[in-house]
């Protein structure tokens, strides 16, 4: 079945770059909508933003100016670079298929701290 | 954005008793060209990712016991478990999907 994998950086110094990559295995990341989801430590769910195997992205407006998304569908990859980070911007970051959000990675916690 | 609120924050049931969460959306969530409530049920546990219980406010997903079920429609909603279980106990979600952007409910967790 279709598994999802976050990977990168576990520590983020301020005001420097957050860089996650999710890859899929088990299935193809066409022809569906991928997420990225995160969970600040004892909080709720905050959707990032999405996108679609083409490329079609769509950002939560909280967090556009800082967010790209993209997607490498040889490798059935997805990334999301979040700039001028902050430690509020520290969280577990999940990575999920945005279909009901039906799959999700067991998530990579991200602490920013100089 | 589309205002999620859960109702109440944590809830104390007992072993096989029935639980219910509320969940309140600030806009009308269903979609009248297809009659459907575009809304979420999550469920998530200590180290856990969230787990899709309900969407389309009532329709379980595969492999989801059927002692959780979703109800409601418009802007007012409710998960019910009819008769709680151990592994039951956990933090639970709602979500809307109606409108970009995406956003959940602050969770209620549901212990023993």
């Amino acid at each position: 079945q279709v598994q999802l994998e976050e990977s990168g950086p576990e520590l983020v110094k301020p005001s420097e770059t957050l860089s996650l990559t999710c890859t899929v295995s088990g299935g193809s990341i066409s022809p569906y909508y991928w997420s990225w989801i995160r969970q600040p430590p004892g909080k709720g769910l905050e959707w990032i933003g999405c996108i679609h195997y083409s490329g079609n992205t769509n950002y939560n407006p909280s967090l556009k100016s800082r967010v790209i998304i993209s997607v490498d569908t040889s490798k059935n990859q997805f990334s999301l670079k979040l700039t001028s980070v902050s430690a509020a911007d520290t969280a577990v970051y999940y990575c999920a298929r945005q279909e009901f959000f039906d799959i999700w990675g067991q998530g990579t916690m991200v602490t920013v701290s100089p | 954005d589309i205002v999620m609120t859960q109702s109440p924050d944590s809830l104390a049931v007992s072993l096989g008793e029935r639980a219910t969460i509320k969940c309140r959306s600030s806009q009308n969530l269903l979609y009248d060209f297809n009659n459907k409530n575009y809304l979420a049920w999550f469920q998530q546990k200590p180290r856990q990712p969230p787990r899709l219980l309900i969407y389309w406010a009532s329709t379980r997903e595969s492999g989801v016991p059927d002692r959780f079920s979703g109800s409601g429609s418009g802007t007012e909603f409710a998960l019910t478990i009819s008769s709680l279980q151990a592994e039951d106990v956990a933090i639970y979600y709602c979500q809307q999907y109606y409108s970009t952007p995406w956003t959940f409910g602050q969770g209620t967790k549901v212990e023993i």
